[in-house]
């Protein structure tokens, strides 16, 4: 069964430091890998999306990395804001499928204090 | 939130009683989906539809019913609410391209009593 685990499943840090949240999969074939931030009552909005040629991609702060050997990617937040609390969602497409189905891991809780 | 509106944003309703919840999008998308999301369990596709007319289910869909006559508009239906249908439900839209990126509605948060 496809599944996608993500740790920790809630983290605390203070304005200005930086963090990093991981992702491991076993998705399989693998199409595609993305990270979604959900704020509070809103529905998912995509940082980044990876295909298995790419190791990095940067959208501003935040850096995700895919390591698709070992099946794992990470999400790295840099200099945090106050905004960047939220749930961040790791979600892996699988290649095989017409629909091309997506897995959704259940999320890493941030909350960034001042 | 790419053009897509859900309705109505917050609901209770009683155990046993029909319910329809609406999707609207304004992006023209092919593909279209519903998902719930419960605390500890990540997003999970209950229907999706490829085109007017043209659904499938997904991993959760018992209870649960679609339909699609518009490109602009998909409708969940819970038959008959159950407590265990309490949730967020998200929809979704597509296009088709290399990486199927999903744009995800604003939810609506059910409750059924």
């Amino acid at each position: 069964k496809n599944q996608v685990e993500q740790s920790p499943q809630s983290l605390i840090i203070l304005e200005g430091k930086n963090c990093t949240l991981q992702c491991n999969y076993t998705v399989s074939p693998f199409s595609n890998l993305r990270w979604y931030k959900q704020d509070t009552g809103r529905g998912p909005v995509s940082l980044t999306i990876m295909t298995f040629s790419e190791n990095t991609k940067s959208n501003g702060r935040y850096t995700a990395t895919l390591d698709a050997d070992t099946k794992q990617s990470s999400l790295h937040i840099t200099a945090s804001q106050l905004s960047d609390s939220a749930s961040y969602i790791c979600v892996v497409s699988e290649g095989s499928t017409g629909r091309r189905a997506l897995t959704f891991g259940s999320g890493t809780r941030l909350q960034v204090q001042p | 939130d790419a053009g897509i509106t859900q309705s109505p944003r917050h609901k209770v309703t009683e155990t046993g009683t029909p319910v329809t919840l609406r999707c609207h999008q304004t992006e023209n998308h092919r593909y279209m989906y519903w998902y719930r999301q419960d605390p500890g369990h990540g997003l999970r596709l209950i229907h999706y539809s490829y085109g007017v007319k043209d659904t499938d289910k997904g991993e959760v869909s018992d209870g649960y019913s679609v339909s699609r006559s518009k490109t602009e508009d998909f409708l969940l239906t819970l038959e008959s609410a159950t407590s265990s249908q309490t949730s967020v439900y998200f929809c979704a839209i597509s296009d088709p391209g290399p990486y199927n990126e999903q744009f995800f509605g604003p939810g609506t948060r059910l409750t059924v009593l």
